[in-house]
């Protein structure tokens, strides 16, 4: 039972570089999430998506690109990535508006 | 003002003792609750879903109250697994408006 995984677990990269953070749940739940979560600020809302094709913004989507072509995958892109994106990052799932979320494990990222 | 608040404490409690800890909501069209736990900046896990009646789940207590806007959480007979961060989560039926707290964080000590 994979449930919902991340990958990476854990991430370096330089200023400037695209990096891609992969998301995929077994569920087949509709609604999917993206988080950021640093000290100081708990969890925030990046970018969520209730279907397929379906995704809009969040709290802090500024440099982030998500896309969602199958239900299961729900894939993360810094486009340019900069040092304050530096953070962990959860991927959450949920199968119905106000249902619980579960989250991901977690990709740590970290920007020289 | 933060939509949700909490105490980030840290709660110190001995071992078997009850600590209760709550979260302002400032949104009245808040509809669905839930307490999350998080240890060490690992994935947030579900402790419980609150209901308006109140709910319970083992040692574990959680009472809404919609008029003065908050909901609570209660521990009792702590045990030293119970430490953690836990994190206060409301929604209000829209799809990407689940709002967190930014955590209690609670010690259990020997």
């Amino acid at each position: 039972d994979a449930g919902i995984t991340q990958s990476p677990r854990y991430k370096i990269t330089e200023t400037g570089r695209q990096v891609t953070l992969m998301c995929h749940q077994t569920w087949s739940h509709s609604y999917m999430f993206w988080y950021r979560q640093d000290l100081g600020h708990g969890l925030r809302l990046i970018y969520y998506s209730a279907a397929a094709d379906i995704t809009d913004k969040g709290e802090v989507p500024d440099g982030y690109v998500v896309s969602r072509s199958k239900t299961e995958n729900f894939p993360l892109t810094l486009e340019s990535a900069t040092r304050s994106q530096t953070s962990v990052y959860f991927c959450a799932s949920s199968g119905d508006v106000g249902n619980e979320q579960f989250f991901g494990p977690g990709t740590r990222l970290t920007v020289l | 003002r933060k939509e949700v608040e909490q105490d980030p404490g840290p709660f110190n409690v001995p071992e078997g003792a009850t600590v209760a800890f709550n979260c302002t909501y400032s949104n009245s069209a808040s509809q669905s609750f839930f307490w999350y736990r998080q240890d060490c900046r690992k994935e947030p896990k579900l402790l419980m879903s609150v209901y308006s009646s109140g709910n319970e789940d083992g040692r574990f207590t959680a009472q809404l109250n919609r008029a003065s806007q908050y909901i609570s959480l209660l521990i009792r007979d702590s045990k030293l697994s119970d430490s953690a961060t836990y994190l206060c989560v409301v929604n209000n039926y829209s799809w990407g408006k689940f709002q967190f707290g930014a955590g209690t964080q609670v010690v259990v000590t020997p």
